[in-house]
């Protein structure tokens, strides 16, 4: 079975400033998806950003990136630039890639929560 | 349109009611899921519909019943819940099992679920 980790339940950072989050992951599939959402106290998960795991490159979606090291699966995400509306509690999260049986689970680690301060 | 909706926002239903939680999508999304998420934890999954089959039931209460009555709508429907089943109850769709490659899930905005 696939678990995932995230060993910070909380991390504050300043205005402006960058700040990583960090996920561990375990799994014995080849391909699979890994995602970052984040839950605000509106409590929608928002789509962060995603990485495929048979792509090499670095998902970066504007001020957020990801540092995708599969052999020592490891996916953490970066926030540059960190803005007020970025405090929320952060997810990441695994699926396998291909359909049907346990593929369409999609594992939760136990969340990060995000401080801004100014 | 690129959203899951989730009604109602808010409910309150006493342990004897019997209420539905209405969950859709006009993504031609063909995997439809309901997970539900206590405070400051993680969703966990509850069903997952493919192609409106019920595909996976991770071992819910009967009192929790799932519909899916075509393939942009998905319900919940509730009886004789206890206390301890209020949470959010988040629905959410991806592509069908049957595509070859999976994508992400997109959430709905959830209901918060309180029983009496």
């Amino acid at each position: 079975a696939q678990t995932v980790t995230q060993s910070q339940p909380e991390m504050s950072v300043q205005e402006a400033e960058t700040v990583t989050l960090s996920c561990t992951y375990d799994t014995s599939e080849s391909d699979y998806y890994l995602f970052w959402y984040k839950q605000p106290p509106s409590r929608q998960m928002i789509l962060v950003i995603r990485q495929e795991a048979y792509k090499q490159q670095n998902a970066t979606e504007n001020r957020f990136s990801v540092n995708f090291q599969k052999a020592a699966k490891s996916f953490s995400l970066k926030i540059s630039d960190s803005q007020l509306g970025d405090a929320a509690m952060y997810f990441c999260a695994y699926r396998g890639a291909l359909g049907g049986g346990t593929a369409s689970k999609l594992t939760f680690g136990t969340g990060t929560r995000l401080q801004v301060t100014l | 349109d690129t959203e899951v909706t989730q009604t109602p926002k808010h409910l309150v239903m006493g342990m004897t009611n019997k209420k539905s939680l209405k969950c859709e999508q006009h993504m031609g999304h063909r995997a439809m899921y309901w997970y539900k998420q206590k405070a400051k934890k993680p969703p966990e999954l509850m069903f997952v519909y493919s192609y409106e089959k019920l595909s996976i039931n991770e071992s819910v209460p009967s009192r929790f019943s799932p519909e899916c009555p075509n393939s942009s709508l998905l319900n919940l429907h509730l009886h004789a819940l206890q206390p301890e089943d209020s949470a959010l109850y988040l629905c959410a769709s991806s592509q069908g099992f049957r595509d070859r490659r999976l994508g992400g899930y997109t959430f709905g905005s959830g209901t918060r679920l309180t029983v009496v």
